[in-house]
């Protein structure tokens, strides 16, 4: 079955200073990989996902990823952080049988 | 278009009552999934409909249903409420559940606190 690590509960940044949020992944097939970020009280917004192609994926509001297949990594990144970043990121990666699995989600703070 | 929209976005219940939750997809998506969001186990993918069929089924007891309607409008019922049940409630929609590089769009959610 399809699987998601996020290892880091919380990631600290201040404001200017890049941001990178961890994910990696374990997948039979072809890994087709999101990434969502959730506000307070909101629900899930979609960010930017790997289909295939180039490994490096651009998204919404800056935000881009590199795919690693070595390494089963997809890691999101975003080079000058904003205090508005500061939300819940879940990576996600579904199988080529529809299933769709989140990991546990990393807390980010943009500390002004 | 507008968004997927969830009803109620509040709701409490007490153990051993029952509770059905609604949703509606963005107009013209046929996939809609359900999962549950607790600060334990993070978000947990309940079931997945597709034209008025469940496609996928996640791990949870027999308790948790749901249905899908022609209009794609979708709805999830909790037999005999447990407090560990007490969750966030999201659903999310996508265009057609046949491509799986498709994202999905997520509504509100619906609180459900079991007393």
């Amino acid at each position: 079955a399809q699987s998601v690590a996020q290892p880091e509960d919380q990631v600290n940044v201040a404001e200017g200073n890049p941001l990178t949020v961890k994910c990696t992944y374990s997948v039979s097939g072809n890994p087709y990989l999101f990434w969502y970020v959730q506000y307070p009280n909101r629900g899930l917004q979609f960010l930017l996902k790997y289909i295939t192609g180039d490994n490096l994926v651009k998204g919404s509001y800056g935000f881009e990823a590199e795919f690693n297949k070595s390494q089963t990594s997809f890691h999101l990144k975003k080079p000058s952080a904003l205090v508005s970043d500061s939300a819940l990121y879940f990576c996600a990666v579904r199988d080529m049988n529809n299933r769709l699995a989140f990991g546990k989600g990393n807390q980010v703070v943009v500390i002004p | 278009k507008a968004g997927v929209t969830q009803t109620p976005r509040y709701l409490i219940k007490t153990r051993g009552q029952q509770v059905t939750l609604s949703c509606s997809p963005i107009s013209g998506h046929r996939s809609v999934s359900w999962y549950q969001q607790t600060p334990g186990q993070g978000l947990q993918f309940l079931f997945e409909y597709f034209s008025e069929t469940q496609r996928n089924k996640g791990n949870f007891p027999g308790r948790f249903s749901g249905r899908q309607f022609s209009n794609s409008r979708s709805e999830m019922n909790v037999s005999t409420l447990e407090l560990g049940d007490s969750a966030l409630y999201l659903c999310a929609s996508s265009p057609s559940g046949a491509q799986t590089y498709n994202e999905q769009f997520f509504g509100p959610g619906t609180r459900l606190t079991v007393l």
